[in-house]
């Protein structure tokens, strides 16, 4: 199985200001023969169900502003929030798609500073 | 607009069954796979099963495999999940997700979600 771990845990920033989640994989999850990372992040308010953000590693689900880019490849990614809003606060999860099962990340909660 | 709908959830003692059900819509039905993904009280996200568009294929975490079974009905456009053998660790928020488009390569992620369903296995 391909364990996805999240970093931190939890995480407080201040209005405005730029939030940096990281995900590691204990296997690649790029795949040579398209050169596509099987990484997507998901975002899930309080009370709500999971929402996609981003696949592809670092590409946007239709409707995502824009303030939310995913980065990395292989082994490392990141998902950061350029500009922090009241509405992001929420629990984020990464997951890889390479195989599977299909594994989450332990999640990572934002809140505000 | 996709719209899922779980219902079937409710409580049960240990070693009793459960059978879930998802009503899909806005979408072509048969054309993606399905899936449960649960999430316990407080704690992150378990991908559970899966089928295929036809309802050919079907795929389990190891942790219910032999107890659990993921089918569907295209014609009524519903998904089910029958739960045997319950115990205290299946309490959960069982979520009906829709697969993203079928890949060459590759396994599940999840591009609509429904509200869940809450299981609760007890005494």
């Amino acid at each position: 199985d391909i364990v996805m771990t999240q970093s931190p845990d939890s995480l407080a920033v201040s209005l405005g200001e730029r939030a940096t989640i990281n995900c590691k994989s204990s296997q690649s999850v790029l795949y040579s023969s398209n050169n596509k990372n099987y990484l997507a992040w998901y975002q899930q308010k309080p009370g709500q169900p999971p929402k996609m953000l981003i696949y592809w590693a670092s590409t946007r689900e239709s409707g995502v502003p824009d303030r939310f880019s995913g980065s990395g490849s292989g082994t490392d990614f990141t998902l950061t929030i350029s500009s922090l809003q009241a509405e992001d606060v929420a629990v984020y999860y990464c997951q890889q798609y390479y195989s599977s099962p299909p594994l989450f990340g332990q999640g990572t909660k934002l809140e505000i500073k | 607009e996709v719209q899922l709908l779980e219902s079937g959830g409710g409580l049960v003692q240990p070693g009793g069954s459960l059978r879930l059900s998802c009503a899909a819509s806005g979408f072509t039905f048969s054309s993606y796979a399905m899936s449960w993904v649960r999430q316990a009280p407080g704690k992150g996200l378990e991908w559970v099963s899966g089928i295929s568009g036809s309802g050919g294929s079907a795929y389990y975490a190891d942790s219910v495999k032999g107890r659990f079974t993921i089918s569907r009905d295209n014609s009524k456009n519903t998904l089910y999940l029958q739960m045997n053998s319950l115990r205290a660790e299946d309490t959960a928020l069982y979520y009906c997700a829709k697969n993203c488009p079928p890949r060459s390569f590759g396994s599940y992620s999840w591009d609509s979600w429904g509200q869940g369903t809450l299981v609760t296995v007890s005494s």
